[in-house]
C-alpha cells in the first residue's frame, strides 16, 4: 500500500539554526499539506500546496517557513532559524484530489534547545 | 470558518465495554467529518470519514460514527474495545471543496484490563 514517508522521524537542532524536513508523498497526488502540532496542543494547519505553489498558508507560516518540492517528488519544509517554539512534532500529508482522504506521515518530531 | 471541539480529553473503559467518543463542530458551510487515529509513536491513519450520504459509517478496526446534523455531533463509538485500541483519536472537518483540515485537541482513550 502506498505511503507517505517523513524523514527524519527525530530532529534536534540548536535555536536560530535551518532545519529541512523532507516528505515523500504519494506519487500520483496533487495536493500536499504540512501540519505540525505542538506537545499537548492541537494539531494546526500551516501549509498548503498545489500545482507547484503554495495555495494556502497559516498565521504561523511567516517569513521562516518556506516549502518546495525540488524535484517532484520530495516535498520540503525549512525553517530558516529556528526558535524554541517551533519545537513540535510536524505532519505531511497527501491527498490525491479523486477522494479528500489524507494520507498522513509518521511525522517528524522536532526539539530546538 | 470551522472549529471542532472534542470535550473529552481522556475516556478511560474497561476492555470490551462500549465506548463513545465525542465530537461537536460548528461551520457555516458544509463539511466533510473525519476521525483519525494515532497509536503511540505512530502517524496519523484515517479510522472513518462522513463525505454525503448514509449519517452512519463504518469504519477500520470495528469504530462506526454517525453523522447528526441537527447536533453538529460526529461521535465515534465501538461496541467492545481491546488493549489494541489504546491511542489518541482526532476528530477534523474540513469544509466542502477544501481539503484543509481543523482539528479537534484529540481524546486519549485509555483501555483498563
Amino acid at each position: 500500500e502506498p505511503e507517505v514517508t517523513q524523514t527524519p522521524s527525530h530532529q534536534v537542532t540548536q535555536m536560530g539554526q535551518e532545519v529541512i524536513l523532507r516528505c515523500v508523498p504519494i506519487s500520483n497526488h496533487l495536493y500536499f499539506y504540512w501540519y505540525r502540532q505542538i506537545l499537548g496542543q492541537k494539531v494546526e494547519f500551516l501549509v498548503s500546496f498545489y500545482n507547484n505553489e503554495i495555495s494556502e498558508k497559516s498565521e504561523i507560516f511567516d517569513d521562516q517557513f518556506s516549502v518546495e518540492r525540488p524535484d517532484g517528488s520530495n516535498f520540503t519544509l525549512k525553517i530558516r532559524s529556528t526558535k524554541l517554539e517551533d519545537s513540535a512534532m510536524y505532519f505531511c500529508a497527501s491527498i490525491s484530489g479523486q477522494t479528500s482522504e489524507a494520507f498522513f506521515g509518521q511525522g517528524t518530531r522536532l526539539t530546538v534547545v | 470558518a470551522q472549529s471542532v471541539t472534542q470535550l473529552d480529553s481522556q475516556v478511560p473503559v474497561f476492555e470490551e465495554a462500549p465506548v463513545e467518543l465525542r465530537c461537536n463542530y460548528s461551520s457555516s458551510v458544509s463539511v466533510y467529518l473525519f476521525w483519525y487515529v494515532q497509536y503511540p509513536n505512530q502517524g496519523l491513519q484515517l479510522l472513518l470519514k462522513y463525505l454525503s450520504g448514509s449519517t452512519l459509517v463504518k469504519g477500520i478496526n470495528g469504530f462506526e460514527a454517525e453523522f447528526n446534523k441537527s447536533q453538529t455531533s460526529f461521535h465515534l463509538r465501538k461496541p467492545s474495545v481491546h488493549i489494541s485500541d489504546t491511542a489518541e483519536y482526532f476528530c477534523a472537518v474540513s469544509a466542502e471543496g477544501n481539503y484543509q483540515l481543523i482539528w479537534g485537541a484529540g481524546t486519549k482513550l485509555i483501555i483498563k484490563p
